[in-house]
């Protein structure tokens, strides 16, 4: 079946240094990728989407690769913020055609930045 | 444009009770999502609405959870009678007919 695998956190970092957030996936057909983050009190907001193998999904900084060929789409941020303190969801959908397909998540990744 | 709108947004219940959540989705967006993500696991979804009709609720509990989405517009999610192991957020979530699903702000439930 289709799946999700995020690397474990909680992961500590230092304001201004870089971050990554493994992801890897496990699905049947051409998934769409997708980051999700959850600030604390909040729901999920959507950051950044891949729909195809090579697309690069960015926002506020954070980047992320479709690579097929490692099934994988790690999450990354040059210089992190305290503000960007969160937990992080990745996320894949199966296409279904003139449907929304269900989003399947990863566990989630929190993400605490010190000034 | 209004984003989605739930409510309560808290609710403490004795199991065995009963409870129901309210969801009113971005207006123009077909498609509605209910998900139960429980404390340090991600969103699972329940069911999925297109407009009215049910497309998939293969992971609900329909022995204890029920939803309606009455005239294609807002939802309804009950659970009757509710367990302890019930307690989690309850997010719903639309979309237009495409991929990216917009998410409200979710109902934290409390089940003792």
């Amino acid at each position: 079946g289709n799946s999700v695998t995020q690397m474990e956190g909680p992961v500590t970092l230092s304001e201004e240094a870089f971050l990554t957030i493994n992801c890897t996936y496990t699905a049947t057909g051409y998934p769409s990728l997708f980051w999700y983050v959850q600030y604390p009190g909040e729901g999920l907001q959507l950051l950044l989407k891949a729909t195809k193998a090579d697309d690069k999904g960015s926002n506020k900084g954070f980047e992320a690769t479709y690579r097929k060929e490692t099934t994988s789409f790690h999450l990354e941020k040059g210089s992190v913020q305290v503000s960007d303190s969160a937990v992080y969801f990745c996320a894949l959908t199966t296409r279904r055609a003139n449907q929304g397909g269900k989003l399947i998540f990863g566990q989630g990744t929190e993400l605490s930045v010190k000034p | 444009e209004a984003g989605v709108a739930q409510s309560p947004r808290y609710k403490i219940i004795e199991k065995r009770q009963s409870v129901a959540f309210w969801c009113n989705p971005i207006s123009g967006h077909a498609t509605l999502y209910w998900y139960q993500q429980i404390l340090g696991q991600g969103p699972k979804l329940l069911i999925q609405f297109q407009n009215n009709g049910v497309v998939d609720d293969s992971q609900l509990p329909k022995d204890r959870f029920s939803a309606e989405r009455l005239k294609g517009v807002d939802s309804t999610l009950k659970i009757q009678p509710a367990k302890l192991e019930d307690s989690a957020v309850y997010l719903c979530a639309s979309s237009r007919r495409e991929d990216t699903q917009y998410f409200g702000p979710g109902t934290r439930l409390t089940v003792l």
